[in-house]
């Protein structure tokens, strides 16, 4: 069955540093990969999608990758605020496009003043 | 617009009682899934609903029913509790019913926190 790895470990970093997240996978690659961001105590609400044919998605200061020769996803938070510090949640589609999600555990990243 | 709404926030219940986890969302969206979280893991799919009248089980559907009552609203029923069901539940939406679509993100309820004595 398909594996999905986040850094268990938390994530700390230096207020303006970039903080870059990994997601590894097994098996066969996605249709899609996402991002999520989860605070304590509430839903996941989602950042960025990217396609099995992307190499790289932007949107503001997230920048995501996604290599499928090396099965894996990096998420990078540039000019990264303490206001980022959450629990990151990479989601892979295996089912060809249906949205049914296999879910990481998540890396929780601190961003200190 | 409220989004996706859970009820109740939080439950607890005794091993063997029965409840019913009502969500609904406002967005019009055809796909709504149940997910559990535990800690130290990912959020685990029990249960999807593929559009209104379908549903099927995902991941770790032992245990739980699901009824898609209309397009709005998606309830998850657990028959017989057990304290391996305490976790907390989210329920989701999602705008396609399959295919490569654009519209692949999951907008996410605040979560049912079920507590199993």
């Amino acid at each position: 069955s398909q594996k999905i790895e986040q850094n268990s470990e938390a994530l700390n970093i230096q207020e303006g540093k970039t903080a870059t997240l990994t997601c590894n996978y097994t098996n066969y690659s996605p249709a899609y990969l996402q991002w999520y961001r989860q605070d304590p105590g509430r839903g996941p609400v989602f950042l960025l999608l990217i396609r099995e044919n992307e190499k790289e998605k932007r949107k503001e200061r997230l920048k995501v990758t996604f290599d499928t020769t090396l099965k894996q996803s990096l998420f990078h938070i540039t000019a990264s605020q303490p206001a980022d510090s959450a629990t990151y949640l990479c989601a892979l589609d295996f089912s060809g496009g249906y949205n049914k999600l296999i879910f990481g555990a998540g890396t929780r990243l601190a961003v200190h003043p | 617009n409220a989004g996706v709404t859970q009820t109740p926030k939080f439950q607890v219940l005794k091993t063997g009682q029965s409840m019913t986890l009502q969500c609904a969302q406002d967005m019009n969206h055809n796909s709504m899934y149940w997910y559990r979280q535990d800690p130290g893991m990912g959020l685990r799919l029990i249960y999807y609903s593929a559009s209104e009248g379908t549903t099927d089980k995902g991941e770790v559907p032992n245990g739980y029913n699901v009824s898609r009552l209309n397009k709005r609203e998606f309830s998850l029923r657990l028959e017989s509790a057990a304290p391996s069901q305490t976790s907390v539940y989210f329920c989701a939406s999602s705008h396609t019913s399959g295919g490569y679509s654009s519209y692949n993100e999951q907008f996410f309820g605040p979560g049912t926190r079920l507590t199993v004595l």
